[in-house]
Order: C-alpha cells, then sequence, then structure tokens
C-alpha cells in the first residue's frame, strides 16, 4: 500500500502569511493527489484534485504542485477561514490513502 | 444540489453487527463510484471501501477486508456498509463520499458508530 506523509503535523501562522504544506508518497502516484480542508466536526471539503486543479467555488490563493512523489499545497495570504486541519489524498490502482493531516493554528 | 444523508450509527458491542445506509440525492447516483471513509475520534482520515457505478465492483482495505461489505441499489439511490465482528477500535465518524477523478468531491455529515462493551 502506498503511504502518504505530510509535514509538517501543525503549522502556526499569522493571517496574510504564506503556508506551504508538503506530502510525500512512498512511491509514484503520478498526479493523483487531492487536497481537502476540514475544520472541526464537519466534513472534509475537497480544494485540489489531480496535484494542481482548483476545485469549483475554491479561492485562488490556494494552489498545488508537484507529480510523482513530491507533492505541496500552498495558501497565499492566509485568511481568517483558512484554519483548520488539511489533508492530502492519493489514488492508485482502486486504493485510496490519506496523509496524516496538517493542522494550521493561529499564531 | 448534490446530499448525501447516512444514517444507522449508533453504540454496538464488539463483535457484533451494523449496517450503515447512505441516501444519496441531487446528482446520477447510477453513473457515480461511491466511498466509505472513516475518521476515529481525534484523529485522521482513513479510506474503507470504494464500489463502482453499477455494483460489480467492490475494493477495501485491508483494515476491513472481509468485516466489512459495501454496496448499493441503485433503484433506491442508496449506498449501505455492512459491518460485521466491530472491534473497539471500529469506533469512528463514517462518511458516504462520491468519487471523482481519483478524489472525493462530495461528503456526507457522517454517522457515528461507536464499539463500547
Amino acid at each position: 500500500d502506498i503511504q502518504m506523509t505530510q509535514s509538517p503535523s501543525t503549522l502556526s501562522a499569522s493571517v496574510g502569511d504564506r503556508v506551504i504544506i508538503t506530502c510525500r508518497a512512498s512511491q509514484s502516484v503520478g498526479t493523483w493527489l487531492a487536497w481537502y480542508q476540514q475544520k472541526p466536526g464537519k466534513a472534509p471539503k475537497l480544494l485540489l484534485y489531480k496535484a494542481s486543479s482548483l476545485e469549483s467555488g475554491v479561492p485562488s490563493r490556494f494552489s498545488g504542485s508537484g507529480s510523482g512523489t513530491e507533492f505541496t499545497l500552498t495558501i497565499t495570504s492566509l485568511q481568517p477561514d483558512d484554519f483548520a486541519t488539511y489533508y492530502c489524498q492519493q489514488y492508485s490502482s482502486y486504493s485510496w490513502t490519506f496523509g496524516q493531516g496538517t493542522k494550521v493554528e493561529i499564531k | 444540489q448534490v446530499q448525501l444523508v447516512e444514517s444507522g450509527g449508533g453504540v454496538v458491542q464488539p463483535g457484533r453487527s451494523l449496517r450503515l445506509s447512505c441516501a444519496a440525492s441531487g446528482f446520477t447516483f447510477s453513473s457515480s463510484g461511491m466511498h466509505w471513509v472513516r475518521q476515529a475520534p481525534g484523529k485522521g482520515l482513513e479510506w474503507m471501501t470504494f464500489i463502482w457505478y453499477d455494483g460489480s465492483h467492490k475494493f477495501y482495505a485491508d483494515s476491513v477486508k472481509g468485516r466489512f461489505t459495501i454496496s448499493r441499489d441503485n433503484f433506491k439511490n442508496t449506498l449501505s456498509l455492512q459491518m460485521n465482528s466491530l472491534r473497539v477500535e471500529d469506533t469512528a465518524v463514517y462518511y458516504c463520499a462520491r468519487e471523482r477523478s481519483g478524489s472525493i468531491d462530495y461528503w456526507g455529515q457522517g454517522t457515528l458508530v461507536t464499539v463500547s462493551s
């Protein structure tokens, strides 16, 4: 099974900061990589799919890049609504795996 | 609008069974692959199982293979999860979710399953 490792696990940032979250796969997943945002008590929300495609309705301050085993989620100019936990997720051969999550906290 | 509404959660003793359901609306259910994803209290997301749009193929995570069974009724727009031989570590919020291009674009609100004696 493909393992996904996110870093950091927790990130403290201020409104207006640029935030980068990294996700590494234990083997190549091409660009079959998605990013989600989850707030406490709520279901996850899809932000990006196929590594860099922005989901409809998601603000353009969210962007994704990478391929193979290394991926990043970038939030330019962090907004109050962005404080949440972020998960990456890979898809390969009818198996899906999530990273352990990165909590973005207020500094 | 797309809606996924889970039901069937509750408290169950270890070793017993439980069946979850998910009512889908607002999209062509019979054309969509569907997942169950769970989240233990305070923990991350864990993919559990996926079913093809027509129910012809099913895939499971190792952690639930042989104990859980996914199924669907395309006439009733319903997704189900039969959970047998439940363990304390199966305690989680269970989400029904729709597959799109290797990602999951819509999620239900979740239903809590607590396995405890």
